[in-house]
């Protein structure tokens, strides 16, 4: 079956400092998305790349689609505190018409102030 | 708008005994998704319902988990009888529709199984 891996699973970094999280299918993806999920809290979406080798930007926050569709990044520059929880991407299979998404295990970030 | 409520927010129980969670997904979203998050892991599905049909319940253990979405609204998942593994979250989800992304995920059920 499909398999969606994200690494690293940790990262501690000093506020002000980078962060970049990867994502990997084993399949090919019709779209990426990316959910934050707070420590105690439930997952919540932040966006959704559909075209391959599209880039998007959040504020601080920027989102890669591979150009084969099966990676994806994140990357947050000059982390605050505020960003501190797991970062999880998912995707659904090329073609499902089910939408059924298929989510990594997540790269927990913690922040030092 | 309201988001997705779920309740129970917390349950312990002991195994092999029974436990339901219960879902109210945002109006107007057809798709229900159940999600199982085991700790240190990402959500797992467990059943998608498109209005009131099962579409995918493929990783569903049938032997030990029901659901179901009368009037293709709320929802209810079961789990009888209940396991040590089956110690994790419980996250209701609910989108327009089966391809439309971004879901909105509930609060989530933590079920501790003792």
């Amino acid at each position: 079956g499909q398999q969606v891996m994200q690494i690293p699973q940790y990262q501690h970094v000093q506020e002000g400092e980078d962060f970049t999280t990867y994502c990997n299918s084993s399949t090919t993806l019709s779209n990426i998305q990316w959910y934050k999920q707070r420590p105690g809290g439930h997952p919540v979406f932040l966006i959704q790349l559909v075209k391959s080798g599209e880039v998007k930007k959040q504020k601080r926050l920027t989102f890669q689609f591979g150009e084969a569709k099966k990676n994806s990044s994140l990357h947050i520059t000059a982390t605050q505190t505020t960003d501190v929880g797991t970062y999880f991407c998912a995707g659904p299979n090329r073609g499902s018409t089910l939408g059924r998404l298929y989510f990594g295990r997540g790269t927990q970030l913690t922040v030092w102030p | 708008e309201a988001g997705v409520a779920q309740s129970p927010r917390y349950k312990i129980i002991e195994k092999r005994q029974s436990v339901a969670f219960w879902c109210n997904p945002i109006s107007g979203h057809a798709t229900l998704y159940w999600y199982q998050q085991i700790l240190g892991q990402g959500p797992k599905l467990l059943i998608q319902f498109q209005n009131n049909g099962v579409v995918d319940d493929s990783q569903l253990p049938k032997d030990r988990f029901s659901a179901e979405r009368l009037k293709g609204v709320d929802s209810t998942l079961k789990i009888q009888p209940a396991k040590l593994e089956d110690s994790a979250v419980y996250l209701c989800a609910s989108s327009p529709g089966p391809l439309d992304y971004g879901y909105t995920f509930g609060s989530g059920t933590r079920l501790t199984v003792v």
